[in-house]
């Protein structure tokens, strides 16, 4: 299995601003995949981060409202940008179960919970 | 486009009892993974069990077991010897087989279970 570490675990933002979560994996994973979960409902992808390439959105995401970093095999960030009261959710971040190995499994961090006052 | 539905919004159950939480879904593929997660109120994305869609034989771990009907696209989830420690949301989830990679995960809307004294 993987061992992921999230942060922050939870905050409290002020609408307008923006918040950077970070995602640091103990093992080099290809494919890292942010969801987001709105309260009382299911999880839904915000995009996938593959390394060295352009995070690919889902219809209804983009990248000015949520950029996405993947500088290394073991780390993402997702910045929740301009923030208004409809971003507050719990954001988690998903790996594979490695790199080169078919990515049966999903792993999920702790998750983020955002409110946006 | 996959889906994945969850009939059973809340389910409760006692202690030591059997229950069984009901999905279905819906594709075209042939080669698919399906997964139950489990999300305590702590918020964490546990994996309980997951079922290669290749194999006919049932998954199972301990007091989790499925019942997989490829043809009916039907995937249930049965606890025995429920434990309080069981409470939480149940999510039911679909990921196509991708050669060498992972996949998004589609999930269904989650049934509350609760396990009573």
């Amino acid at each position: 299995s993987a061992v992921i570490s999230q942060k922050p675990s939870r905050d409290i933002c002020q609408r307008g601003t923006s918040l950077t979560i970070q995602c640091q994996v103990d093992s080099q994973v290809t494919m890292m995949f942010w969801y987001r979960q709105q309260p009382g409902q299911s999880l839904t992808l915000i995009a996938t981060a593959n390394q060295g390439s352009e995070a690919t959105y889902e219809s209804g995401f983009v990248i000015d409202k949520f950029p996405i970093s993947r500088p290394n095999l073991t780390f993402s960030t997702l910045t929740v940008s301009n923030m208004s009261p409809e971003d507050s959710s719990i954001y988690l971040c998903s790996v594979g179960a490695g790199q080169g190995i078919a990515g049966e499994k999903l792993f999920f961090g702790s998750g983020t919970q955002l409110s946006v006052l | 486009a996959q889906t994945v539905t969850q009939s059973q919004p809340e389910m409760s159950v006692q202690e030591a009892e059997t229950v069984t939480l009901s999905c279905t879904y819906d594709t075209s593929e042939n080669n698919y993974y399906l997964f139950w997660y489990k999300q305590p109120p702590s918020r964490q994305m546990i994996l309980v069990i997951r079922q290669e869609a290749y194999k006919q034989q049932n998954a199972t771990e301990n007091r989790f077991s499925v019942n997989f009907q490829k043809a009916a696209k039907s995937f249930s989830l049965k606890i025995s010897d429920s434990q309080l420690g069981d409470t939480a949301m149940y999510f039911c989830a679909f990921m196509k087989h991708v050669q060498g990679g992972s996949e998004k995960l589609v999930f269904g809307k989650g049934t509350k279970l609760t396990v009573n004294p």
